[in-house]
């Protein structure tokens, strides 16, 4: 069974603390690697795709990266619009569906 | 930017009472998805529907639950029965054929009484 789990659970941060968000996956056969911002209240908003390991995708202020075992969310120098809950998913080369983790809840303080 | 459209946005409803929770999925989308979120937990998968059939479903996606595509735009959700534990946030998403990638729509929070 397709299995995603997140750590930490919940991270605190100061504005312009750089950290990182983990999501370690066991897949049949990955398909693909997502990750999702969702704010409180709202539908999860695409972030990035990865489908093998070894690559890497930017944007602004985020940066993830995957290997056969897990994948890093890096937060560079986060701002308070950051905050948010990040979510992990994957799917196998045999389904439709994601199957996510429960996430990291982000809070960056100015 | 093309979206997912949810309404409504939220639903309050008697306990056995059916709902049916609407979605517009984007417009050259041709896999449509409802996931369902209770408060604090995980994303959870209910089902997939491609070529107006279900492709896939789970173990939560019982008898009390069908999904249809009435027209060409609409993809919905019914419930037939609900019970207090079907309270949760419904989101419809939506993916291109042959891209695992899925758009979401904002949800829909269904409020069982």
């Amino acid at each position: 069974e397709d299995q995603v789990t997140q750590s930490p659970e919940a991270l605190r941060l100061q504005e312009g603390e750089s950290s990182s968000l983990n999501c370690s996956y066991t897949v049949s056969g990955l398909r693909g690697l997502f990750w999702y911002r969702q704010d409180p209240g709202k539908g999860p908003e695409f972030l990035f795709t990865l489908y093998s390991a070894g690559e890497e995708k930017e944007k602004e202020r985020l940066k993830a990266t995957l290997t056969k075992k897990e994948s890093f969310l890096h937060i560079t120098a986060p701002k308070p619009e950051d905050s948010a809950t990040y979510l992990c998913a994957v799917a196998n080369t045999g389904f439709q569906k994601l199957v996510f983790g429960t996430g990291t809840r982000l809070l960056v303080s100015p | 930017e093309p979206e997912v459209t949810q309404t409504p946005s939220h639903q309050v409803t008697q306990m056995g009472q059916e709902v049916i929770l609407r979605c517009v999925p984007i417009s050259n989308h041709l896999y449509f998805y409802w996931y369902r979120q209770i408060l604090g937990q995980k994303v959870e998968f209910l089902v997939s529907f491609y070529n107006n059939e279900i492709s896939e479903k789970s173990e939560i996606f019982d008898d009390q639950f069908s999904v249809e595509r009435p027209d060409g735009s609409n993809f919905t959700l019914k419930i037939r029965s609900t019970k207090l534990e079907d309270s949760a946030m419904y989101f419809c998403a939506s993916s291109e054929v042959n891209r695992a990638l899925q758009y979401f729509g904002a949800g829909t929070r269904l409020s069982v009484l």
